[in-house]
């Protein structure tokens, strides 16, 4: 995962909490993104932004938003928490959106 | 219908065999096609790409595309129990759009026995 960091790693939440799930990169990517991933499920994309300051939904962005302020950092953040949010989440990135994907180390989150 | 199909498995396949791992795809449009090898608890890690049909090949692993039949497969040859992951076919498609999109199957698990 050189290159991509995520944090927290780990992450308990009550139902109702918020709180903001970072990634950053060194690698002067265009592209980020953040998937979950539920067993049985595979990774399903939230949100993505294709290059500093735009962003655009995926295929499960209800519960989500998303901040990219700059071309290192891409912001994912759960305002009011959800059981069915329990996940791992991955970020990821690529030079620009037809290229390949590469992951952070993922952060899991449990929600009560 | 889903995007990309892989058989969950689990695949179980000895030591030294080749296992064979398929996945298909329903937008002919695609463009691109990964293969992720992914460990417990960690997160999904490339092995190979391909674009064109035939096959390519990186050390043990080749990678085959038939995009007429939309079919991808990752073959690996003399398997080894550090090989026991989950592996995950993706396929990137654009839709016309001027970004590309990258769908993942759900995954088969491999086994590989000593």
């Amino acid at each position: 995962n050189a290159g991509v960091t995520q944090t927290p790693k780990f992450q308990v939440l009550k139902t109702g909490q918020s709180m903001t799930l970072q990634c950053a990169q060194d690698m002067n990517h265009n592209s980020m993104y953040w998937y979950r991933q539920d067993p049985g499920m595979g990774l399903r994309l939230i949100y993505y932004s294709a290059s500093e300051g735009t962003t655009d939904k995926g295929e499960v962005p209800n519960g989500y938003n998303v901040s990219r302020l700059n071309k290192r950092e891409f912001s994912l953040r759960l305002e009011s928490a959800a059981p069915s949010q329990t996940s791992v989440y991955f970020c990821a990135l690529s030079r620009g959106s037809r290229d390949t994907q590469y992951f952070g180390p993922g952060t899991r989150l449990t929600v009560l | 219908q889903k995007e990309v199909e892989q058989n969950s498995g689990p695949l179980s396949v000895p030591e030294g065999a080749i296992a064979s791992l398929n996945c298909t795809y329903s937008d002919r449009g695609s463009q691109s096609f990964f293969w992720y090898r992914q460990y417990s608890g960690k997160s999904p890690e490339l092995i190979m790409f391909i674009y064109s049909n035939g096959d390519k090949e990186d050390g043990r692993f080749t990678a085959q595309l038939n995009k007429a039949s939309q079919y991808v497969s990752l073959l690996i040859r003399d398997s080894q129990p550090s090989d026991s992951a989950t592996y995950l076919c993706a396929v990137l498609t654009d839709r016309g759009s001027t970004l590309g999109r990258l769908y993942f199957g759900r995954g088969t698990q491999l086994t590989v026995w000593p």
